[in-house]
């Protein structure tokens, strides 16, 4: 089926440390995003990606880095530099006109 | 920038009952606008996407308006069942090459058996 993976559901960070959100998806998308969703708020852009080797910030960027060297995927690093990285992240894909696609997820906790 | 406010942030309704979510912009130069269905702890399930050149999309007991020029929205759900509780967000895009959403802050919707 196609559809967008996110993983792993559940990421655990100490302190200090850096961690990478995985997300694939088989849509033949061009663009992919990743959004924060805080309880109680909307979601917030970290970054996007409208084709491959390129993405831009969107409007929480600091402490994040992602990467995009192939369609299907789109990486989401949390550094050591975000100092309140608990959240719960959610991936997207769209092409064309059409609808945006969303993964189920990533919960992220500092431990 | 584009604002998306969707009021109320809540709305408690005993079953059977029709249910109508709002959703405004500031930016009425919108591509297309799309209405989700968040479940606790998951993540976003599109529902129905209206082109900026539609009035309105329907999908079963869904109906959604668009009004561009007043920078709104609205989400009919026919007949209220108690597995419709759910949040409700609304995201518009701003153009054919821009692909960019912003979102609202959601509705929550609890439907009373």
């Amino acid at each position: 089926d196609g559809g967008i993976t996110q993983s792993p559901k559940y990421l655990f960070r100490k302190e200090g440390q850096n961690v990478t959100l995985s997300c694939e998806q088989n849509l033949n998308h061009d663009a992919m995003y990743w959004y924060r969703q805080d309880p109680g708020q909307g979601l917030r852009l970290i970054y996007y990606s409208q084709i491959v080797n390129d993405f831009q910030k969107g409007d929480i960027a600091e402490g994040y880095s992602v990467s995009r060297e192939k369609k299907e995927s789109f990486p989401l690093t949390v550094t050591s530099a975000q100092k309140n990285p608990t959240a719960f992240y959610l991936c997207a894909s769209i092409t064309g006109g059409a609808e945006a696609f969303f993964g189920q997820g990533t919960r992220l906790t500092v431990v | 920038k584009q604002e998306v406010t969707q009021i109320p942030a809540a709305l408690s309704v005993p079953e059977g009952e029709n249910l109508v979510l709002n959703c405004s912009f500031t930016d009425s130069a919108i591509y297309n606008l799309q209405w989700f269905r968040q479940d606790p702890g998951k993540g976003l399930t599109s529902l129905l996407l209206i082109q900026s050149s539609q009035r309105e999309q329907t999908s079963g007991r869904l109906n959604a308006s668009l009004d561009k020029s007043s920078g709104r929205s609205t989400l009919y759900i026919a007949a209220s069942q108690p597995g419709d509780s759910a949040t409700y967000l609304c995201a518009v895009r701003p153009g054919s090459n821009d692909y960019k959403l912003s979102f609202g802050a959601g509705t929550t919707v609890t439907v009373r058996a």
